[in-house]
């Protein structure tokens, strides 16, 4: 089946600090969706991308959907304590259902 | 309101038991997903209906049966529960069976189960 490849699996970084974390797919995409998973939550859907190269911004978040249909990055600027949680991309190929990423953790020291 | 409720939200139960999970949408979406979280926090798709009509059954055991009474609800009944059981269980919704329209699935909270 498909398989989405996030990276990187966990980052431990200082308040305020920007991060980027991407998704790779062997497969091309017609949506690319990013999720946040607060601990004890189910995931949040925080972007979604409809076409390639789209770039869109969400507060202090911004995704872009790769030209290639391929990939996918999600940076967070100036990060806070709240934006701990794990991060998810999902892809959708125009079947019934979303592919998920394995995650990234994101852990904040205050 | 819970967009997507799901109940209970913890489930402790021992190995061979049967038990079930309800879920409930009142987003009006016609598309109703079950997906598995294990311990590594991988989600995986087990079950998708679309009005009441089952369109996705990802190779689940046969102790795994959703039931769907109507198109709000989707319930997972589990038999003979075993220890790889354990993992948090989300429910899911979509607007129609293309879920790139109107931005994917919304969750609901997940139910942690516990297989002793």
């Amino acid at each position: 089946g498909q398989q989405l490849n996030q990276s990187p699996q966990s980052m431990f970084i200082q308040e305020g600090e920007d991060v980027s974390m991407n998704c790779t797919s062997s497969s091309i995409f017609n949506t690319w969706l990013w999720y946040k998973q607060d601990p004890g939550e189910g995931p949040v859907l925080l972007i979604a991308l409809y076409k390639a190269g789209e770039l869109t911004s969400n507060g202090r978040l911004t995704a872009q959907f790769g030209i290639t249909r391929k990939d996918s990055f999600l940076n967070i600027s100036a990060s806070i304590p709240s934006d701990v949680g794990i991060y998810f991309c999902a892809g959708d190929n125009a079947g019934n259902m979303l592919t998920f990423g394995g995650g990234t953790r994101l852990m904040v020291k205050p | 309101d819970t967009a997507v409720s799901q109940t209970p939200k913890y489930l402790v139960t021992q190995m061979g038991n049967d038990k079930s999970i309800k879920c409930e949408q009142n987003l009006g979406h016609d598309t109703m997903y079950w997906y598995k979280q294990d311990s590594k926090k991988f989600l995986k798709i087990m079950f998708s209906y679309n009005n009441k009509e089952l369109i996705i059954n990802e190779t689940v055991p046969n102790r795994f049966s959703p039931k769907s009474p109507d198109k709000a609800h989707l319930n997972l009944h589990i038999n003979s529960l075993e220890l790889g059981d354990s993992a948090v269980y989300f429910c899911a919704s979509s607007q129609d069976r293309r879920s790139m329209v109107a931005g994917g699935y919304t969750f609901g909270s997940g139910t942690r189960l516990t297989v002793v």
